[in-house]
């Protein structure tokens, strides 16, 4: 496709509910990057996959979180018993080179309630 | 980590210049980038700087790196009510990642 896309762009959930997030990148782009904004702050970073693997989720705040890209192109990101605190806009990257100049989806904004 | 800051807010009058500053902790960093980010709007890549340059002009916009004291600064000139968004520094740590700062807000006044 033209750019990052991120399904879904809105999704609301209940405390203690698994949610699914997905994001289709650039075609071709090797690099993979989740990022996690909170109103008022930066992005946070999450995990970087180069290709199929996780390269550094250094990122990823506890167990409940979790994600995979099986196939070197679209990437999930699984959280499981959602807390509210957990709610934020989920962005995600790709990037040709893994150099930093990547290019941004619109995000998923979640809600825990 | 890298943590990387940045002041909140600024105000310019239109055609006047903008200059936001950002602060980083880690050295190793390679590339420092500007991100973009409108209202309702994804990140925006705006410029970057190579970690062994101190300055790169692309048209309105001038980076410039003090890389001894890890400052990091942004001007554009001629500011339009365009250029009215929340502006992100980011340095490239090793392992290829973003750390980005907390934003610089700038609102445009006509």
């Amino acid at each position: 496709g033209a750019g990052v896309s991120q399904t879904p762009s809105n999704k609301v959930t209940e405390k203690g509910k698994y949610v699914e997030l997905r994001c289709d990148p650039i075609s071709g782009h090797t690099a993979l990057y989740w990022y996690r904004q909170s109103l008022g702050q930066g992005p946070e970073f999450l995990i970087y996959f180069q290709g199929t693997g996780a390269a550094d989720d250094s990122g990823l705040p506890n167990d409940r979180f979790f994600a995979v890209r099986p196939e070197g192109s679209v990437s999930t990101l699984k959280i499981q018993r959602t807390e509210r605190g957990d709610s934020a806009v989920y962005l995600c990257a790709s990037s040709s080179l893994g150099d930093g100049e990547a290019f941004f989806g619109q995000g998923t904004r979640l809600t825990v309630v | 980590g890298e943590d990387v800051e940045q002041s909140l807010f600024l105000s310019v009058r239109e055609g006047d210049s903008s200059v936001i500053n950002c602060t980083y902790t880690d050295s190793s960093s390679t590339y420092l980038y500007w991100y973009k980010q409108e209202p309702g709007a994804g990140l925006q890549l705006l410029t970057y700087i190579f970690s062994n340059m101190d300055m790169k002009q692309d048209q309105r916009l001038t980076v410039l790196l003090n890389k001894k004291d890890k400052h990091l600064s942004l001007r554009i000139a001629d500011t339009q009510t365009g250029d009215s968004a929340i502006y992100f520094c980011a340095p490239l740590s090793a392992g290829n990642k973003l750390t980005f700062g907390g934003g610089t807000r700038v609102l445009v006044k006509p």
